[in-house]
């Protein structure tokens, strides 16, 4: 089974300084057709997760360029380069390569 | 704008059965991947059913031969019937869209709350 794993689980961060949150599969996710599966969601207190990034650094609509994925195969990074007090929440990567699973979460709130 | 509307979720006793609805507008269910995805209180996000753009449907294990998924393209709604449920099936149940080609899960709906309790 395919098994993601964040670190770390709680991320506290003074304002305006940069984070960072890690993913990794416990196998490729490189799909046959070459794609790589590897998404990023947000989950604000009391909403419905939204995604991020998408085939690991294709930033969603709307999402501010703040936020930004990189990784390759079986190594994943969510950067925010400069927190915001609207970045409060629990952050998922998810991969679609081998069917859907997700990682445990990243609680990230404000120092 | 793309709008998902889950409906459905109550509370039922252990062994019992119910169906969610999720009422789509701005795309078509018919020929769109679709997906449920649960959240248990406090805790992650899981993947539960998927219904492809041609019609095909998968289970996660937890669910398999109780949890089946549906569509009605005459009323743009998805559906997931649940049977014999558990304690272990409470959770809030996402409906949200998205296949391969948009990188899976790109829309997701407000959410729809299933507490299996005596």
């Amino acid at each position: 089974d395919e098994v993601l794993t964040q670190s770390p689980l709680s991320l506290a961060v003074t304002l305006g300084q940069p984070a960072s949150i890690s993913c990794r599969s416990n196998q490729s996710l490189v799909y046959s057709d070459g794609n790589i599966y590897l998404n990023w969601f947000q989950q604000r207190p009391g909403q419905s997760p939204r995604r991020l990034i998408y085939k690991v650094s294709n930033r969603d609509s709307g999402v501010p360029d703040r936020f930004s994925g990189s990784g390759s195969d079986t190594d994943f990074t969510l950067k925010i380069s400069r927190v915001e007090a609207d970045d409060v929440g629990v952050y998922y990567c998810m991969q679609g390569t081998h069917w859907w699973t997700f990682g445990q979460g990243t609680k990230v709130e404000i120092k | 704008e793309v709008q998902l509307v889950e409906s459905g979720g109550g509370l039922v006793q252990p062994g019992g059965s119910l169906r969610l609805s999720c009422a789509a507008s701005g795309f078509t269910v018919g020929n769109s991947y679709m997906s449920w995805v649960r959240q248990a209180p406090g805790k992650g996000l899981e993947w539960v059913s998927v219904i492809y753009g041609g019609g095909s449907t998968y289970y996660a294990d937890s669910v398999k031969g109780r949890f089946t998924i549906s569509r009605d393209s005459s009323k743009n709604t998805l559906y997931l019937q649940m049977n014999s449920l558990t304690t272990d099936d409470t959770a809030v149940y996402y409906c949200v869209r998205g296949g391969h080609r948009s990188g899976w899960f790109d829309y997701w709906g407000q959410g729809t709350l299933v507490t299996v309790s005596s």
